[in-house]
């Protein structure tokens, strides 16, 4: 697609519940990455799959979180047992690849709203 | 990952340059100084990239020393539509070319009429 492709783009959910985000990422880019945006606040690092490679999960807050990107395209995060401090705007950002590549900058999408109530 | 510092607010009139400094003391040689824009309920989109020196593309400028200890972003006539937060990021692209970027809190950055 033109640009990385995120849904829904607002979910409101009951605390305790599991909710699913989904991202479509660039067509032909690589990398993938999972932000999280508190209000007010700057870009928290998830979660990026790269290639066929493991994802590196070291941003993940902790084991409710998980992510899956399938086929090295589509990519979901699932975050179990929601709880209120998860409220944020969960971005998705994809990259091109190469070092030598002329764009080397993400792009992100605009990000799901999340709000646990 | 270097850690970035750079100012929390900046405001500026129309028409005015604008330079936004970070300091990225801790830089490393492999490391890459990348700027972002992003708008309310919007995601970050890429400005500029660069490695050392002058890097000019049609939305900014910037500029790095030699000792690569610091960065300025150079917005030219800035106009109210420029009115964002902008993120100043380090890191290193890793052997296979992708670098897994670390946001600090931005400089939020006011233009009035």
């Amino acid at each position: 697609g033109a640009g990385v492709s995120q849904s829904p783009s607002n979910k409101v959910t009951e605390k305790g519940k599991d909710v699913e985000l989904r991202c479509d990422p660039i067509s032909g880019h690589t990398a993938l990455y999972w932000y999280r945006q508190s209000l007010g606040q700057g870009l928290e690092f998830l979660i990026y799959f790269q290639g066929n490679s493991a994802p590196d999960k070291s941003g993940l807050p902790s084991d409710r979180f998980s992510a899956e990107r399938t086929g090295g395209s589509v990519s979901t995060l699932t975050i179990q047992r929601t709880q209120q401090e998860d409220s944020a705007v969960y971005l998705c950002a994809s990259s091109p690849g190469p070092r030598d590549s002329p764009n080397y900058g993400y792009t992100f999408g605009s990000g799901t709203r999340l709000t646990v109530v | 990952l270097a850690k970035t510092t750079q100012p929390i607010s900046m405001d500026s009139y129309e028409g005015q340059e604008v330079n936004i400094t970070c300091s990225h003391n801790n830089i490393a040689t492999n490391d890459y100084i990348t700027w972002y824009q992003q708008f309310p309920s919007q995601g970050p989109r890429f400005i500029i990239q660069g490695y050392k020196t002058k890097v000019t593309n049609e939305v900014a400028s910037l500029f790095i020393p030699a000792d690569r200890k610091s960065s300025t972003l150079s917005l030219p006539r800035v106009s109210l539509s420029d009115t964002a937060v902008y993120y100043c990021l380090v890191g290193d692209r890793g052997n296979t070319g992708f670098q897994k970027l670390v946001f600090g809190t931005g400089t939020r950055l006011l233009v009035s009429p």
